[in-house]
């Protein structure tokens, strides 16, 4: 298994234009979150989903969108960057158990840098 | 106030020390992850616990529903063990998988 995968790794943007950072992952879990890591702060919620075509805000969603069509993918989309949009993102993933505890599986990362 | 307190927010040990990192929360959990996170960025999941103790390896994680308060341990610590450790809990007021992260602890250990 691939795991959790993210493109790109790296990715510099002007101020207004738009992106897409694509997360995938091959191991049927349910749920799927992105997150964005800034120096200072825990990891904070953007968007997330329970399952192909349902998602939900987090914490910090403006200026993000999220779809769900598969149960594999969960892409981020920028709709017009700005420079607070500068951080490292990850894509995380986990199976829902009865329990309610699920661990947490994550990308490599993505570092994006507005400029 | 964050929900996720850690501490301490920096470490530094000598090889071959034991090594407590502490976090508390403030909220009712359902589950509380120790993750780790190294230079490079990757992020992996260490344990998730929602009672009493588990261990793996040269690490050690316990945790106390009552005190709202849970210990992550490195026993003979190695400067492989140099990364930043970040405490999550999920709060059962919560729908999803929806995790509350601290701030990390970074921990460097010199050999």
């Amino acid at each position: 298994n691939a795991g959790v995968t993210q493109t790109p790794k790296f990715q510099v943007l002007k101020t207004g234009q738009s992106m897409t950072l694509q997360c995938a992952q091959d191991m049927n879990h349910e749920y799927m979150s992105w997150y964005r890591q800034d120096p200072g702060m825990g990891l904070r919620l953007i968007h997330y989903s329970v399952g192909a075509g349902i998602t939900d805000q987090g914490e910090v969603p403006n200026g993000y969108n999220v779809s769900r069509s598969t149960t594999e993918d969960f892409p981020l989309r920028l709709l017009s960057a700005a420079p607070s949009q500068t951080s490292v993102y990850f894509c995380a993933s986990s199976y829902g158990g009865a329990s309610g505890g699920y661990e947490q599986y994550f990308g490599p990362g993505t570092r994006l840098t507005v400029t | 106030k964050n929900e996720v307190e850690q501490s301490p927010q920096n470490l530094t040990a000598q090889e071959g020390e034991f090594i407590t990192i502490n976090c508390s929360y403030s909220v009712g959990i359902s589950a509380l992850h120790w993750l780790q996170q190294h230079p490079g960025g990757g992020i992996v999941s260490l344990f998730m616990l929602s009672s009493g103790k588990k261990k793996h390896g040269r690490l050690i994680a316990t945790i106390n529903i009552q005190e709202k308060h849970s210990s992550l341990h490195i026993t003979a610590s190695h400067p492989r063990d140099s990364a930043v450790y970040i405490c999550a809990v999920r709060s059962w007021e919560t729908s999803g998988s929806r995790l509350t992260f601290g701030e990390g602890t970074q921990l460097t250990v010199n050999p």
